[in-house]
């Protein structure tokens, strides 16, 4: 596709349960990240793959979350045990170089 | 001292108004420095790069004091589609972008 894709747009979920959001890329963007924005707050990274090197993850709150790149392509964020504090919006981004293009993101609300 | 601050407004300009945000950044080692625009609900947008010499791009005008260690964008004759939140963003010297928590400005006929 043109753009980064990112799926679900909106995901409600059960405090406790489990969720992947899933981020598909600019084909050829050799970088990706995830970022999440809560409600009124900056961005805050999460996690950055860059080719076929280790991940960063030192953004990552917590290990209940984690994050896989397949093929060096799509991405899967996954949350265990979700805590009401998880909801925000979860942005992925592309990147060939220094510009990242965003996904619209994935909308995580945890009841 | 945060990494990146800026003013989170809102700043309410009438139409046609010329507007001035700033943001400063703590790591003196940063790179690059960059405005996104984020409207409401939606995905931030790259807005411009910001150069050390300045750079302007039609009613948009960054400009980069790295001494200072202060970015800032100008907007002259605000339209309403102007309205949005501006995200002040810099690389601090490896491969993610930080983001600042953004300015909001609101444009009124």
């Amino acid at each position: 596709g043109a753009g980064v894709s990112q799926s679900p747009s909106n995901k409600v979920t059960e405090k406790g349960k489990d969720v992947e959001l899933r981020c598909d890329p600019i084909s050829g963007h050799t970088a990706l990240y995830w970022y999440r924005q809560s409600l009124g707050q900056g961005l805050e990274f999460l996690i950055y793959f860059q080719g076929n090197s280790a991940p960063d993850k030192s953004g990552l709150p917590s290990d209940r979350f984690s994050a896989e790149r397949t093929g060096g392509s799509v991405s899967t964020l996954t949350i265990q045990r979700t805590q009401q504090e998880d909801s925000a919006v979860y942005l992925c981004a592309s990147s060939p170089d220094r510009y990242y293009t965003f996904g619209s993101g994935t909308r995580l609300t945890v009841v | 001292r945060k990494e990146v601050e800026q003013d989170p407004g809102p700043f309410n300009v009438p139409e046609g108004a010329t507007v001035a945000f700033n943001c400063t950044y703590s790591n003196s080692a940063s790179q690059s420095f960059f405005w996104y625009r984020q409207d409401c609900r939606k995905e931030p947008k790259l807005l411009m790069s910001v150069y050390s010499s300045g750079n302007e791009d039609g009613r948009f005008t960054a400009q980069l004091n790295r001494a200072s260690q202060y970015i800032s964008l100008l907007i002259r004759d605000s339209k309403l589609s102007d309205s949005a939140t501006y995200l002040c963003v810099v690389n601090p010297g490896y491969s993610t972008l930080t983001f600042g928590k953004g300015t909001m400005l609101l444009v009124s006929p």
